[in-house]
């Protein structure tokens, strides 16, 4: 699986948008983009993937850029429970089913 | 439509002992796959199961092993515990759909070795 670099750690205030930035300059073409969040004293928990085109659901949207190389999710009004460490993951959809983690973003809503 | 449970939440243990931890998968859910979790860091992929048997496993070594029972509940058990293996260890279960199934997560087992 492709390797994934994350800022370690980024501020929002409360009611705007949190952009979170992934870098994945060696994904392959079968390879999807994850992303995950890990509340404290949980376990991580689904928000989205996409493979090429832009994807929204009910938590966020996921914009993936041209060339696949990079991809930011939003989430278009941060409350205070949206405080977690969110994961980029890139997974191809055959073979290993596992998802490699690495250090994620950790994301402080401001009240 | 219960969730991924895991048990027990908290546990410890010394050097050397031997620890069994249990997963209930999500309902229809009949993959099973085993995460450990040092403290400030992001989880590490142990193995999987899938029909009883182990389908995957990462960087780990015998002494960790697993069970899935024909009701998809799963066991990892770890022999000859040492100092390191201190860490969360967190159950996801899956739908084995052949594409991008999403792993739902337990909330971990918090191991400690003393």
């Amino acid at each position: 699986d492709a390797k994934t670099t994350q800022p370690p750690s980024m501020d929002c205030a409360e009611g705007r948008a949190a952009n979170l930035p992934c870098n994945h300059s060696t994904i392959s073409g079968n390879e999807y983009v994850y992303w995950y969040r890990q509340i404290h004293s949980q376990g991580p928990q689904y928000i989205i993937h996409g493979l090429k085109n832009n994807e929204t659901n009910e938590m966020a949207s996921l914009i993936i850029t041209e060339d696949r190389k990079s991809s930011t999710l939003i989430l278009p009004h941060a409350t205070l429970r949206d405080t977690a460490v969110y994961y980029c993951i890139v997974r191809a959809d055959t073979g290993r089913r596992a998802l490699t983690f690495g250090s994620g973003t950790r994301l402080q809503v401001q009240p | 439509e219960t969730g991924v449970t895991q048990s027990p939440t908290h546990l410890i243990k010394t050097r050397g002992q031997q620890v069994t931890l249990r997963c209930s998968s999500q309902s229809g859910h009949n993959t099973v796959s085993w995460y450990q979790q040092a403290l400030g860091q992001g989880p590490q992929f142990i193995f999987q199961y899938y029909r009883e048997e182990e389908n995957g496993r990462g960087n780990f070594p015998p002494r960790f092993s697993g069970l899935q029972f024909p009701n998809y509940s799963s066991e990892l058990n770890v022999n000859a515990l040492e100092l390191d293996d201190s860490a969360l260890y967190l159950c996801a279960s899956s739908p084995r759909t052949g594409g991008n199934e999403k792993l739902f997560f337990g909330s971990g087992t918090q191991l400690s070795v003393l």
